[in-house]
């Protein structure tokens, strides 16, 4: 039963280029959420998705990054014109559905991708 | 905006001790309050949660208790062993039922054998 997949683990770019961050859910989950950890920092709300469906992207920068969740295959994180700023570990995480009134679902995150801007 | 707020950054205890953690949170709409445990260069693990219809919840050495009025949640570790060392990170439903988790700054715990 694998857990949250993402990849690469590690993404080293030069400024000025593109970073694309790939998540797998949980199998049978449906819902992505992405996080971004800043170095001795917690976890920042970027979007929520699910399948070809941006539910909330209130915590992603307006400019240079973009998320999409397809019909098919893995959620991807985009990020463009990479700025050393930009340096950090992105979570992805999944749970089965989606609040509608009663409870919450459980979020499972992956192992993380780690950013570096040189 | 919704705000989490963690208390102590750091805590240093012995082990055997007991570890308390609290957080507070500011959108009196929130219902679940999960905490998770994160080793160093590891994922987010969650290890206990309480939602809003309970007011203390436990699992084996570790529980959490809730008080909505005062809008606060406290992490309690007995028994504190070296390998409960690692940041410890409370988080609270955001504003609109969404699954946004706002996420408290982190207490990193220290458990000295």
């Amino acid at each position: 039963n694998a857990g949250v997949m993402q990849n690469p683990r590690h993404l080293v770019r030069r400024r000025g280029q593109e970073a694309r961050l790939r998540c797998s859910p949980m199998k049978g989950h449906s819902h992505v959420y992405w996080y971004r950890q800043l170095p001795e920092e917690g976890l920042k709300f970027m979007v929520y998705l699910q399948k070809e469906n941006i539910i909330d992207e209130s915590g992603m920068p307006k400019e240079r990054f973009s998320a999409e969740f397809p019909k098919e295959g893995p959620s991807i994180l985009r990020i463009q014109q990479v700025v050393r700023g930009d340096s950090a570990a992105y979570f992805c995480a999944s749970s089965p559905r989606s609040v509608s009134g009663g409870a919450a679902d459980t979020q499972y995150f992956g192992p993380g991708t780690r950013l570096t801007v040189l | 905006g919704e705000n989490v707020e963690q208390h102590p950054s750091t805590l240093s205890v012995q082990e055997g001790d007991s570890a308390v953690i609290k957080c507070t949170y500011s959108d009196s709409a929130s219902n679940y309050f999960p905490w998770y445990k994160q080793e160093l260069g590891k994922r987010p693990q969650l290890i206990i949660d309480i939602r809003s219809n309970v007011g203390e919840k436990k699992d084996q050495r570790i529980a959490v208790t809730l008080n909505k009025t005062a809008k606060h949640f406290s992490l309690h570790i007995t028994e504190t062993q070296p390998e409960d060392s690692a940041v410890y990170f409370c988080a609270a439903l955001g504003y609109g039922g969404y699954n946004k988790l706002i996420f408290g700054a982190g207490t990193r715990l220290a458990v000295h054998p």
